[in-house]
């Protein structure tokens, strides 16, 4: 199957601080998917990004998907930010959906 | 509120009994798919379905079986139970992949928090 590497595995931010999420994939994809799971485990749907750039809000995803990479932008972060951001991707012909393991985003006030 | 909605929300067992997993994925989605999240193996792909027939199949174990029924709701199946079997569990629906398309964006229930004593 596929490997999903993301990084950096745990972070901690400032509130206020900027961030860069990285989610690397090892074959062509035809799904990349960004979440949030919160405490209480809820995955939260941030991103659906097989390529290109979009926004939402602080956030922001791009993906290219020639070099097999996504970036996660996390701007004035705030403490509801924290949790865990997961990349996930389905390998193009495989209808198979893999997660990454995930960056740990802790926020202090 | 994604639209998924999963039952029961915990559920605790013994070891070696059989449990059941219900989902019902967005109004209009005819794909369903389950995940197991565990501590020492994260997230996992376990099985997909679509229209009822299934579609993919991940990493599940020949003990866990799955079906989707003419409504679309989707059960999973989990038999003599172990241990490590305790997991939170996900449903996922998407829609079908129309003009082009290779995949849809999937949406995920809250989870089915399964101990196992």
């Amino acid at each position: 199957g596929i490997q999903v590497e993301q990084s950096p595995p745990d972070l901690i931010l400032q509130e206020g601080a900027n961030s860069t999420l990285r989610c690397n994939f090892s074959d062509s994809v035809n799904n990349l998917q960004w979440f949030h799971q919160n405490p209480w485990g809820q995955l939260i749907n941030l991103f659906y990004i097989p390529s290109g750039t979009k926004q939402n809000g602080r956030l922001s995803a791009t993906t290219v998907a020639t070099e097999r990479y996504s970036l996660l932008y996390i701007s004035s972060s705030q403490t509801t930010d924290s949790g865990v951001y997961f990349c996930a991707v389905e390998q193009s012909n495989f209808n198979k959906f893999y997660f990454g393991s995930g960056t740990k985003l802790n926020v202090k006030p | 509120d994604s639209g998924v909605t999963q039952t029961p929300k915990h559920l605790i067992t013994a070891t070696g009994q059989r449990v059941t997993l219900r989902c019902s994925p967005r109004s209009g989605d005819l794909s369903v798919y389950w995940y197991q999240q565990s501590l020492d193996q994260g997230l996992q792909f376990l099985i997909q379905y679509y229209n009822g027939e299934e579609r993919a199949k991940g990493n599940i174990l020949e003990r866990f079986s799955a079906q989707q029924f003419p409504d679309l709701h989707s059960e999973l199946n989990l038999s003599s139970l172990e241990l490590g079997d305790s997991a939170l569990y996900f449903c996922a629906s998407s829609a079908l992949p129309v003009g082009g398309e290779a995949s849809y964006e999937q949406y995920f229930g809250p989870g089915t928090r399964l101990t196992v004593t």
